[in-house]
């Protein structure tokens, strides 16, 4: 059974404190992604990663920063985190190739007070 | 900007109803098409997709349309079951290095 598994479902951090969400997929994939979703705006890409020690910015960069040493392994990082990062972050990675899915982790709710 | 715009926002069907959810996009070098379907608490998950090439998909009661000259597509879902009700996104990909995603659909299916 193939996994995408995010390291916490919640989290509770205050402003300013640096964050870590970590992410391991066990699918040999070639690319990972950190998204964040929130109500009204879908799934908004914030990094991803198509190789080890590899990123791409995504649509939301701001505030964030991401880390891939090892294929299976994609973390994301709250520098300094604000109350605008509260939201719901979800990793999920896939085959670097056509008609291919994206395999989602079950998401880390965080919050920022 | 919106890579793929996504409508109804929410959708509210009677057991037994076709549930309908439409998409759109601009981009011709999208090559693949998922539904993903997410129940709270839980990450978003497959439900079916479709290549460009093919105007029709169905997998049970879930069905695709296709629409390459319109660049939009649709979800069809026969006989609505409350079990259905869910979040619904739809997404657009190229080559499997990025999924741009609707803004989703929170479906309801009254028993």
């Amino acid at each position: 059974d193939v996994k995408v598994t995010q390291s916490s479902r919640y989290l509770v951090k205050r402003t300013g404190e640096k964050v870590f969400l970590e992410c391991v997929q066990d699918m040999d994939h070639e690319n990972m992604f950190w998204y964040r979703q929130d109500p009204g705006l879908g799934l908004r890409l914030i990094y991803f990663s198509y190789d080890v020690k590899m990123k791409e910015k995504g649509d939301i960069p701001e505030g964030y920063s991401v880390s891939r040493e090892k294929k299976e392994r994609f973390s994301l990082i709250l520098e300094s985190a604000s109350t605008n990062q509260t939201s719901m972050y979800l990793c999920a990675s896939s085959f670097r190739t056509a008609n291919t899915e994206a395999f989602f982790g079950q998401g880390t709710r965080l919050t920022v007070v | 900007q919106q890579q793929v715009k996504q409508s109804p926002q929410s959708l509210i069907v009677q057991k037994g109803g076709i549930s309908i959810i439409n998409c759109a996009y601009e981009n011709t070098a999208f090559d693949y098409f998922p539904w993903y379907q997410q129940f709270p608490g839980k990450g978003p998950a497959l439900l079916i997709a479709i290549r460009p090439d093919v105007s029709e998909k169905k997998e049970g009661r879930f069905t695709i349309s296709f629409n390459k000259s319109a660049k939009q597509f649709s979800l069809h879902i026969m006989d609505s079951q409350p079990g259905d009700s869910a979040t619904y996104f739809c997404a657009a990909s190229i080559l499997g290095n990025q999924f741009y995603f609707g803004t989703g659909t929170s479906l309801t299916v009254i028993p």
